[in-house]
């Protein structure tokens, strides 16, 4: 996950609101997307953003871009345990044709 | 159809198999991809096929043969494989080619669940 950063692990009390962030270097970047994965599961594209938006909602999760800072970051509103995975934050590079992942944050949910 | 299909879900080899990775989409996505993924890391990408032709290939070694028939279908040889070879091989798919300009190409990504495979 060179070049795009974030934390590794986040715990929140179930039906709090989760806040996981992302830094990110290419400029160029003209998409940006959180995926999730459970244990033993591939990766599910869960939103996404166009570089030139600054929020995006749908349903519970909330992406705000902040393009001057290069930081992204994907809020799940009232957290339940099926939130529990590991979120990865994902550029797409024109310049590289290619989709670049961050490190991944655990996500855990506690009672 | 919205899945990605990957046979088989586990795989154990040794140093001197040929073994071969599967991976099928009836979505018309004329992109596939295959990632590796360590324990605890994120997908890195090893190969993508773009309209049947291999488009990328990140300096993987030659004991990974990727394979793409047709447009639903994606293959990946494996031959001769090390201990650290052994990670979750996932296969993704999607609806354009990479390589677009301007705006660039929203590329949403969909994955399999993966082969976890086990070399020793």
């Amino acid at each position: 996950g060179e070049d795009v950063e974030q934390s590794l692990f986040l715990s929140v009390r179930e039906g709090d609101s989760s806040v996981i962030n992302c830094t990110y270097t290419d400029s160029s970047s003209t998409y940006l997307y959180w995926y999730k994965q459970e244990p033993g599961a591939g990766l599910q594209l869960l939103t996404y953003i166009f570089s030139n938006m600054d929020m995006k909602q749908d349903q519970r999760l909330t992406v705000l871009l902040n393009k001057k800072d290069k930081h992204l970051s994907l809020r799940i509103a009232d957290t339940q345990t099926g939130d529990s995975a590991i979120y990865f934050c994902a550029e797409s590079r024109s310049s590289a044709s290619k989709i670049i992942f961050g490190s991944g944050t655990r996500l855990s949910i506690r009672p | 159809d919205t899945e990605v299909t990957q046979t088989p879900k586990h795989l154990v080899m040794g140093m001197t198999n040929k073994k071969s990775l599967k991976c099928e989409q009836h979505m018309g996505h004329r992109a596939m991809y295959w990632y590796k993924q360590k324990a605890k890391k994120p997908p890195e990408l090893m190969f993508v096929y773009s309209y049947e032709k291999l488009s990328i290939n990140e300096s993987v070694p030659s004991r990974f043969s990727p394979e793409c028939p047709n447009s639903s279908l994606l293959n990946l040889h494996l031959h001769a494989l090390q201990p650290e070879d052994s990670a979750l091989y996932l296969c993704a798919s999607s609806h354009k080619a990479r390589g677009g300009t301007g705006m660039g190409i929203n590329e949403k990504l969909f994955f399999g669940s993966g082969t976890q495979l086990s070399v020793l």
